[in-house]
């Protein structure tokens, strides 16, 4: 048990779908991230909140749309997404820079 | 532009040597430096880190080096064990908002210890 919980762990989902990604933490971390892995790629940052509020948007397309209900619950609502957004994504919680992220085990999202 | 930089895609060293893994970094900005681990199917977990004020943190077995001055760092696992088999993420932090920090991550080097 990591202490950050994503679901679901695999998605499939058509272009045309909408569907959401969850991430819980109870950790009582401030902050949440959320990073896409694409293959042979570097993980990339997409979303920064800090106590609820959103600091960071990477320039990432608005077919995803974070939420950040509390402090403890993060959601990425996905909506016509292209086959390239296919990716694992991960969560991620802090407190304090220097324990590092604690990740979630990612969703493994495929667009078909 | 990548700012952090793994050269090496993969690494294999037997078990009871030495491990080592390079970090590479181009900002400047960067003051923060944490390793992460990572197996299949599972999110990273953090391993190490380091501040920039300083050149050298142990835990254990894994040491981690910092050269600012040649903007790299790496991670040392001695005696490596089959267990550390895994890839092996750097990452560096300029900014950060309160508690979140935003962490800029190389693209892994996947470590094989074989017996």
């Amino acid at each position: 048990e990591t202490g950050v919980t994503q679901t679901p762990r695999h998605l499939v989902m058509g272009m045309t779908n909408k569907k959401s990604l969850k991430c819980e933490q109870h950790l009582g971390h401030n902050a949440m991230y959320w990073y896409k892995q694409s293959a042979k790629k570097p993980l990339e940052l997409m979303f920064v909140y800090n106590f609820k509020e959103q600091t960071e948007n990477n320039s990432v397309p608005s077919r995803f749309s974070p939420e950040c209900p509390n402090s403890s619950h993060l959601f990425l609502h996905l909506h016509t997404l292209q086959p390239e957004d296919s990716a694992l994504y991960l969560c991620a919680s802090s407190q304090d820079l220097g324990e590092g992220y604690t990740f979630g085990s990612g969703t493994r999202l495929t667009v078909v | 532009d990548q700012q952090v930089k793994q050269n090496s895609p993969s690494l294999s060293v037997q078990e009871g040597r030495i491990s080592i893994l390079n970090c590479d970094y181009t900002n400047s900005m960067f003051d923060y430096f944490l390793w992460y681990k990572k197996y299949p199917a599972e999110g990273p977990t953090f391993l190490i880190s380091i501040s920039s004020i300083k050149d050298k943190n142990e835990d254990g077995r894994f040491t981690v080096f910092l050269n600012k001055s040649a903007k790299h760092l790496s991670l040392h696992i001695v005696p490596s064990q089959p267990g550390d088999s895994a890839v092996y993420f750097c990452a560096a932090s300029a900014e950060r908002t309160g508690t979140a920090s935003k962490l800029t991550f190389g693209t892994g080097t996947r470590l094989q210890v074989t017996l």
